[in-house]
């Protein structure tokens, strides 16, 4: 079975840092591109981060440039989100996905169950 | 940065037609992706490539994309087809990718 799934989320401090994994199974996870898209209680979808298959090209959102790093260890089939300086506005549902072919313009056709992040005093 | 733009809902009776829309400039020109996403649970892929459906997507879910509007179409509704819709492109010039915001479709 296809699977993806996040965990390290968790309650942190304004300004505090917390790293985010989305553990690869049943499939060859070092072909894919892989994205973090998060989603804001009772709000939308919102693009985070992608990574390209060898992790060689990242890109982010204007919201995360700087602050977040998205990596990825092939042969831990892992994808990472590193979260650093987090504010109030990053609380949110992180989801991990994964793109359906080698395109940049592909769609998203595995997704995780998701892990909370709080960012709260 | 390129905006795709969704009705924040749309009502329909069980048996009819539902049209959940997303605007974009010259929108035409993208690759545009639809997820429904049910209370609690992780988005679903539905339709890619403007009008093709994965494997287990009943037939009565379609899509197309023409001028500055992309339109998923789901036929014959059925109350498990509530949920909300996204709609997802990317965008060349800023290589980044954008999610409308979402339409909440609501069965009678």
């Amino acid at each position: 079975e296809v699977l993806l799934v996040e965990s390290g989320g968790g309650l942190v401090q304004p300004g505090g840092s917390l790293r985010l994994s989305c553990a690869a199974s049943g499939f060859t996870f070092s072909s894919y591109w892989m994205h973090w898209v998060r989603q804001a209680p009772g709000k939308g979808l919102v693009w985070v981060s992608r990574v390209n298959s060898d992790g060689s090209s990242t890109t982010y959102a204007d919201s995360v440039e700087g602050r977040f790093t998205i990596s990825r260890d092939n042969a831990k089939n892992t994808l990472y989100l590193q979260m650093n300086s987090l504010r109030a506005e990053d609380t949110a549902v992180y989801y991990c996905a994964r793109v359906r072919d080698g395109t940049k313009s592909g769609a998203f056709d595995i997704w995780g169950q998701g892990t909370m992040v709080t960012v709260s005093s | 940065s390129y905006v795709l733009t969704q009705p924040p809902s749309v009502s329909v009776a069980p048996g009819k037609t539902a049209r959940i829309t997303c605007g974009g400039n010259n929108i035409r020109s993208k690759s545009v992706h639809w997820y429904q996403q049910k209370p609690g649970q992780a988005p679903v892929l539905v339709m890619y490539y403007d009008r093709d459906r994965p494997s287990g997507i009943p037939e009565r879910f379609s899509g197309s994309n023409s001028g500055n509007t992309a339109t998923l179409t789901i036929s014959r509704v059925e109350a498990g087809d509530e949920a909300d819709y996204y709609c997802q492109a990317w965008d060349s010039d800023s290589d980044h990718w954008v999610f409308g915001g979402g339409t909440k479709l609501i069965v009678l």
